[in-house]
């Protein structure tokens, strides 16, 4: 399968803990994004590498969050002491160049913070 | 800021035609892009537009009007299988070039 992964699909964790999440983009693409999704809304922007530089970070990315990319191939999300309003979708996507190429989407992990 | 705009849900019959209108404010213009997303799945890329005009691609079409800050997108030959969100999206320019910003989404169901 050469599309976007994420890792894991699914994650259910006490407020208070912390967890990280796994993309790995299509193997081509030096761009790449996460995003958080709730129900009935679409995807909010959250933050964009390009290599392995974080370039962009929205006002939506707290202090809890901090996503990295080291090398510039496979990128975390980590969110730390959990919430209850961080239970969303985290999608990730990636690109090959930022003008009219099109992001395709991984299938998102769905955190539940209980 | 940012504003994206479209209907939250519509309904049409299998076998019919559906426009889908998405309207928008944003602080800069890059690109428009419609995706498709079922429930408890990615989002898939449709189409892009980036100049005026009508973009073409089988049973799917896409509308752009940027001095009316207007797209839209057409379904023709509705199937059940299109029963799905749409989702609306602007990429800006300067400090938003490199995101996609995102309407709600129109939750369309195609009924037999």
């Amino acid at each position: 399968d050469t599309g976007v992964s994420q890792d894991p699909r699914h994650k259910i964790t006490k407020r208070g803990q912390n967890v990280t999440f796994r993309c790995d983009p299509i193997s081509e693409h030096n761009r790449l994004y996460w995003y958080r999704q709730t129900l009935g809304q679409g995807p909010e922007f959250l933050t964009y590498f390009q290599n392995e530089a974080q370039l962009e970070k929205s006002r939506l990315l707290s202090d809890r969050f901090s996503a990295e990319r080291p090398k510039g191939s496979f990128s975390t999300l980590e969110i730390q002491r959990t919430e209850q309003g961080d239970s969303a979708m985290y999608l990730c996507a990636s690109s090959s160049k930022a003008g009219g190429s099109e992001a395709f989407f991984g299938q998102g992990t769905r955190l539940t913070v209980v | 800021g940012q504003n994206i705009d479209q209907p939250t849900e519509m309904t049409a019959t299998e076998g019919a035609i559906v426009q889908i209108n998405c309207t928008y404010q944003t602080s800069g213009f890059n690109g428009l892009f419609w995706y498709q997303q079922h429930a408890g799945e990615a989002p898939t890329f449709l189409s892009y537009n980036v100049l005026d005009g009508l973009e073409e691609k089988g049973r799917f079409s896409s509308f752009l009007s940027r001095s009316k800050g207007y797209s839209y997108l057409l379904l023709k030959e509705l199937q059940m299988k299109d029963s799905a969100s749409y989702l609306c999206a602007v990429r800006g320019q300067g400090t938003g070039a490199n995101n996609l910003f995102f309407g709600t989404g129109t939750r369309l169901t195609v009924i037999p």
